[in-house]
C-alpha cells in the first residue's frame, strides 16, 4: 500500500492549462479504471472533482478533466481560476476493497 | 442533502483507546458502504478502513490492521471507528466518507481531530 506519486506543487495562470500527474503501479492506477481526484482547501474537507478517471460530478466546472495512460493518471485544469488554488489528491482502487491516495499537489494560481 | 458529522476526537495517551462516530443523514445509510480516511497534520490523505453497506465485510489499511475496527449501526445511521493501542503516528484528522459503488468517495464529513500524546 505505497502512496501514489504526485508532484509537490504546480502553478499556472488563468490563460494556461495546468496538469497534475499521479503515478502508481499495475496493482492500482494501471489495473483499474477507478481513479478519482479530490480538491481540498485549507482547513476544509476534501471535495470530489473527478471519478472513474475522467467523469465529472454535477456542479464541477468543465475546466477540470481527467485522463489515464498506463500507470499514470492526470488531472488537467484548463484556465485555472483563483478559487482553484488548493491541494489536489488522486486516489486509486487497489484491489481487495483497499484504496490508496497520492501525496497531494499544491496548485498555485499566478 | 447528504450530511456526515464526525465526533469523538480528542487527546489520548499512547496505548489507550478511542471510539469515533459519524452520524449520517440525507441518504439511505443502509444502502451504501462507508470509509474512514485520515490526514496527519500538514500531510496527505490516507485511506484507513471500509465497511460494506450490510456491515458484513470490512477492510483495513496495513497501518491500522489489528488495532482499529470499523463498524456501523444501520438502525441509528451511524458509522464507528474503534481505535485501540493508539500510537503517536495515529495523530490526524479523521474523516468519514460515503462510498459510491466501491469506487470513490462522493461525500465527506468535516473531520474530527485525534491527538495521541503523553
Amino acid at each position: 500500500q505505497s502512496a501514489l506519486t504526485q508532484p509537490r506543487s504546480v502553478s499556472g495562470s488563468p490563460g494556461q492549462s495546468v496538469t497534475i500527474s499521479c503515478t502508481g503501479t499495475s496493482s492500482d492506477v494501471g489495473g483499474y479504471k477507478y481513479v478519482s481526484w479530490y480538491q481540498q482547501h485549507p482547513g476544509k474537507a476534501p471535495k470530489l472533482m473527478i471519478y472513474d478517471v475522467n467523469k465529472r460530478p454535477s456542479g464541477v466546472p468543465d475546466r477540470f478533466s481527467g485522463s489515464k495512460s498506463g500507470n499514470t493518471a492526470s488531472l488537467t485544469i484548463s484556465g485555472p481560476q483563483a478559487e482553484d488554488e488548493a491541494d489536489y489528491y488522486c486516489c486509486s482502487y487497489a484491489g481487495s476493497y483497499t484504496w490508496v491516495f497520492g501525496g497531494g499537489t499544491k496548485l498555485t494560481v499566478l | 442533502q447528504v450530511q456526515l458529522v464526525e465526533s469523538g476526537g480528542g487527546v489520548v495517551q499512547p496505548g489507550r483507546s478511542l471510539r469515533l462516530s459519524c452520524a449520517a443523514s440525507g441518504f439511505t445509510f443502509s444502502s451504501f458502504g462507508m470509509h474512514w480516511v485520515r490526514q496527519a497534520p500538514g500531510k496527505g490523505l490516507e485511506w484507513v478502513a471500509f465497511i460494506w453497506s450490510d456491515g458484513n465485510n470490512k477492510d483495513y489499511a496495513d497501518s491500522v490492521k489489528g488495532r482499529f475496527t470499523i463498524s456501523r449501526d444501520n438502525s441509528q445511521n451511524t458509522l464507528y471507528l474503534q481505535m485501540n493501542s493508539l500510537r503517536a503516528e495515529d495523530t490526524a484528522v479523521y474523516y468519514c466518507a460515503k462510498d459510491r459503488t466501491s469506487d470513490y468517495f462522493d461525500y465527506w464529513g468535516q473531520g474530527t481531530l485525534v491527538t495521541v500524546s503523553s
